[in-house]
Parts: C-alpha cells; sequence; structure tokens
C-alpha cells in the first residue's frame, strides 16, 4: 500500500517553479523518497530519490525535512512538457517485499503558458 | 543505449485467452518487475526477479506468472484474461535489488480484453 500523501492536482506557469509536496510521516529509518512521473500513457519516468539528505540531479531537486516526514520535489523552472502526473514513493521493505516500489495515485501537475 | 523494451506495445485478446508479454532490460539490469496500471491510478507491483529467481510477488491471482531468462529477459504470462484485466502492463528493470537503485520503466504494453 502507498504510504505516502500527496494533493491530487497542482498547476504552475511556464517558467515558474513547480514545489510538489509530498507527506510521508511513517516513513522508517531505512525507506527512500523516490519521485516518478507518468505523462499521459508513457511509463513512469525516474526523477530523483533520497534517503535524509537533499538530492539535486539535471531534472529536479528534491528537499526532505529534518524530521524525514515530508518532502517537496523542486522544478525549477517548469515547462509545459513537465505536464505530467507526480509519483512520491516511499521505497523499502524487508525480504519478498524489497524494492517495491507503491504508487498512489499521484499529483496531476498542469504548466500552463 | 536502448532503454527497457516492451513488446507488444498494443494487443487485443477475447476473454478467457492466454497472453505472453515480453521484456528486455536495461543491458546489464539483471533486476526486472512486473507492474499492472489500470486506467485512473497508480501502477500496482506484480512480480520481481533478481538473477532469474522470483524475489516477490503481489497480490494478484495464480493466473499470473512471470519467468525471468538467462540473458535477464523476462516474460509475463496471464491466463484465463478476464475484462478486469485490461491494463497497461508495465516492466522495469534495475542494475541490483536494492532499495537505493533506480528503476527504470519501458513504455509498457497495453493489453485490451473484450
Amino acid at each position: 500500500d502507498a504510504k505516502t500523501t500527496q494533493p491530487p492536482s497542482m498547476d504552475c506557469a511556464e517558467g515558474r517553479a513547480a514545489n510538489l509536496p509530498c507527506n510521508h510521516s511513517t516513513i522508517s529509518g531505512n525507506e527512500y523518497v523516490y519521485w516518478y512521473r507518468q505523462i499521459h500513457s508513457q511509463g513512469p519516468q525516474y526523477i530523483i530519490h533520497g534517503l535524509k539528505n537533499n538530492e539535486t540531479n539535471e531534472m529536479a531537486s528534491l528537499i526532505i525535512t529534518e524530521d524525514r516526514k515530508s518532502s517537496t520535489l523542486i522544478l525549477p523552472h517548469a515547462t509545459l512538457r513537465d505536464t505530467a502526473v507526480y509519483y512520491c514513493i516511499v521505497r523499502g521493505g524487508r525480504g519478498s517485499t524489497l524494492g517495491r516500489l507503491y504508487f498512489g495515485r499521484g499529483t496531476q501537475l498542469t504548466v500552463w503558458p | 543505449d536502448a532503454g527497457v523494451t516492451q513488446s507488444p506495445t498494443h494487443l487485443i485478446k477475447t476473454r478467457g485467452q492466454q497472453v505472453t508479454l515480453r521484456c528486455s532490460p536495461i543491458s546489464g539490469h539483471k533486476s526486472v518487475s512486473w507492474y499492472q496500471q489500470v486506467l485512473g491510478q497508480g501502477p500496482q507491483f506484480i512480480f520481481q526477479y533478481y538473477e532469474k529467481e522470483e524475489r516477490g510477488r503481489g497480490n494478484f491471482p495464480d493466473r499470473f506468472s512471470a519467468r525471468q531468462f538467462p540473458n535477464y529477459s523476462s516474460e509475463l504470462n496471464v491466463n484465463a484474461l478476464l475484462l478486469g484485466d485490461s491494463a497497461l502492463y508495465l516492466c522495469a528493470s534495475s542494475l541490483v535489488s536494492t532499495v537505493n537503485t533506480e528503476a527504470f520503466f519501458g513504455q509498457g504494453t497495453r493489453l485490451t480484453v473484450v
């Protein structure tokens, strides 16, 4: 089962930063926060992941609160092509559940001109 | 380098039939997972294979089965198809089977059961 809570939808003006929040208040110490996005009818695209430190790559930045109960994905300069469903996922587990990705319903981000 | 490739891209089957979906992982990746995504929902985990062994199974009936071959490619089989099996079937590959390893998805196979 998904262990995250995300707003169902958000919008953002093109060129502005998009800040997508995620709540994961029950996260365990060895669980990672992953972000994926899915453009309509395509496979999910990996964006970024982290454990407790803030992370940045060419696509986005991930800010994780000190208590690790929430995080924010930041797209610094949103474009129309960033319109997609964004999934925040807590990934961990042991044994047979190790490494599974539990997707919720995600946040539909709409970038408008 | 080629990403995760899945075949076929689209498929139409009749209730009661059987279907086989195929996945080729990224070169060097040894772990393959399968997910089902029905319209309007996020992907749901079906199977994970690592080094040709089943490492996990989601809450799906025994009509669903899978295997991984020595070259790390994988097949997902679904028997006795039901209308509710209509979905996008996604394959994801990762280098190893750990929580700190990115999983990369293919474009999926769109299965329609009529």
